[in-house]
């Protein structure tokens, strides 16, 4: 079925270490996958994507990783802030799915200073 | 140059009434989608506009309806308010072709009592 899901709600880093957010996706379809960055009161941020051709891309800060072997996805955010608490989801089209961009249920991030 | 803008930020309506909210696309943008947010939950997808027309909807009930203009702005309709339909709306704008990220307003609360 269709689902993008989450291995951990919540994620409580340092602020100052790497965090690291994992995704699992069940539709090996996939081709195209996207995290989002939603902090409280505001509507989902586009933070980086990445095509289902390759394996890394990095950003500033961060770097998603795609393993379509286990179809798995993780976001990894480097010398984590106190602005990057938020909830970050992972996101994924798949061809077969049509148009839409279907959504996981989340990551909430704590940053302690 | 302004991002995706929707109308109102927040709303109260009881049960039975009818609602329609407003969303303004990035600039170049000529897509539309539309997304709901339960509290504590990821977006759902409800529909996408393009060219004007419905290009794909998702699992919500017929009660909910949509329309673009031809300045791709969109409204999303809803009859017959369920308690249930309290969430966030939020519309995302992006360009027409498969697998480009959405960009999203900070969405309408509405609240149904």
């Amino acid at each position: 079925g269709e689902s993008v899901g989450l291995h951990l709600p919540t994620l409580s880093v340092q602020e100052g270490d790497n965090s690291i957010i994992n995704c699992a996706y069940s539709n090996s379809a996939s081709d195209y996958f996207i995290w989002y960055k939603q902090e409280s009161g505001k509507g989902p941020q586009f933070i980086i994507d990445i095509r289902s051709n390759m394996d890394k891309r990095q950003g500033q800060r961060v770097t998603v990783l795609l393993n379509k072997t286990v179809k798995h996805l993780s976001l990894q955010i480097a010398a984590t802030q106190p602005g990057d608490s938020a909830v970050y989801f992972c996101a994924e089209n798949n061809p077969t799915g049509g148009f839409k961009t279907i959504f996981g249920a989340g990551t909430r991030l704590f940053v302690k200073a | 140059d302004a991002g995706v803008t929707q109308s109102p930020t927040h709303l109260i309506k009881t049960r039975g009434q009818q609602v329609t909210l407003r969303c303004s696309p990035k600039s170049g943008h000529d897509t539309v989608s539309w997304y709901q947010q339960a509290l504590g939950q990821g977006p759902q997808f409800i529909f996408q506009y393009y060219e004007e027309e419905e290009r794909q909807r998702g699992n919500f009930p017929d009660r909910f309806s949509g329309h673009q203009f031809p300045n791709y702005s969109s409204e999303l309709n809803v009859n017959a308010l369920l308690l249930g339909d309290s969430a966030l709306y939020l519309c995302a704008s992006s360009v027409g072709q498969y697998n480009s990220p959405l960009h999203f307003g900070n969405g309408t609360r509405l609240t149904v009592t």
